[in-house]
């Protein structure tokens, strides 16, 4: 079984300010972890993508994410927004070996991040 | 880089119309998706495919079927479409165990 928990429906920065999305999981295989963006009527892009190698995930656009097995956690981040940033993003789990259940993603719910000029 | 490519962006069907919603992925993957996404409840998986002609139920599959004849493309059929399915349908891909989910641009649906 496997279950992920978003920590914040929104969040709201400032532009030129740090970004911290927090994604908290559970999962009884190894987990796979990754974070999406949406903007408004678009599908799904990968932001980045934990396997098992690095702790420390760096995507695209400038974000990154650490993997802390101890505290069960994918917290995403970003030094300094950008009024692009702002869009709703997903953590997503899913076991990491092949296996029953294999297939199966689990999604948070989503935080909305709000950049103000 | 991989392609998702969902047929329509928009579209507006009556009650009981039998609704398609086509998919095509580029990338020679062999799982295929099918979401709805709805504002307060998130990503929900409708069916998903890991071959050719293989399906699974996923959590929410009544008033839904699908066909996978052909490893690149995945239907979603509506086959008698109510208004509570109005949503936005996301298809994806991947491949096997630990690769990420590659998402098409999504198809809003409208049932009136």
């Amino acid at each position: 079984a496997q279950s992920v928990t978003q920590l914040d429906s929104h969040v709201s920065v400032s532009e030129g300010t740090p970004v911290l999305l927090r994604c908290n999981y559970s999962s009884s295989y190894s987990p796979s972890l990754f974070w999406y963006v949406q903007h408004p009527n678009k599908g799904l892009q990968l932001l980045l993508k934990y396997t098992s190698a690095a702790t420390l995930v760096k995507g695209i656009n400038g974000f990154e994410a650490e993997f802390k097995k101890s505290e069960t956690s994918f917290h995403l981040t970003k030094p300094s927004a950008h009024m692009s940033d702002a869009a709703e993003y997903f953590c997503v789990v899913s076991p990491l070996y092949s296996g029953a259940g294999s297939y199966q993603l689990t999604f948070g719910k989503g935080t909305k991040l709000s950049v103000i000029p | 880089d991989v392609k998702v490519t969902q047929s329509s962006r928009y579209l507006v069907k009556r009650t009981g119309e039998k609704v398609f919603l086509e998919c095509v992925q580029d990338m020679d993957h062999e799982n295929m998706f099918w979401y709805r996404q709805d504002p307060g409840l998130g990503l929900r998986l409708i069916y998903f495919s890991y071959d050719v002609k293989m399906k699974e139920k996923g959590d929410i599959p009544e008033g839904y079927s699908v066909s996978r004849e052909k490893k690149e493309r995945f239907s979603l059929i509506l086959e008698s479409a109510s208004t509570n399915q109005t949503s936005m349908y996301l298809c994806a891909s991947k491949r096997r165990y630990n690769s990420p989910l590659h998402f098409g641009n999504g198809t809003r649906l409208t049932v009136t």
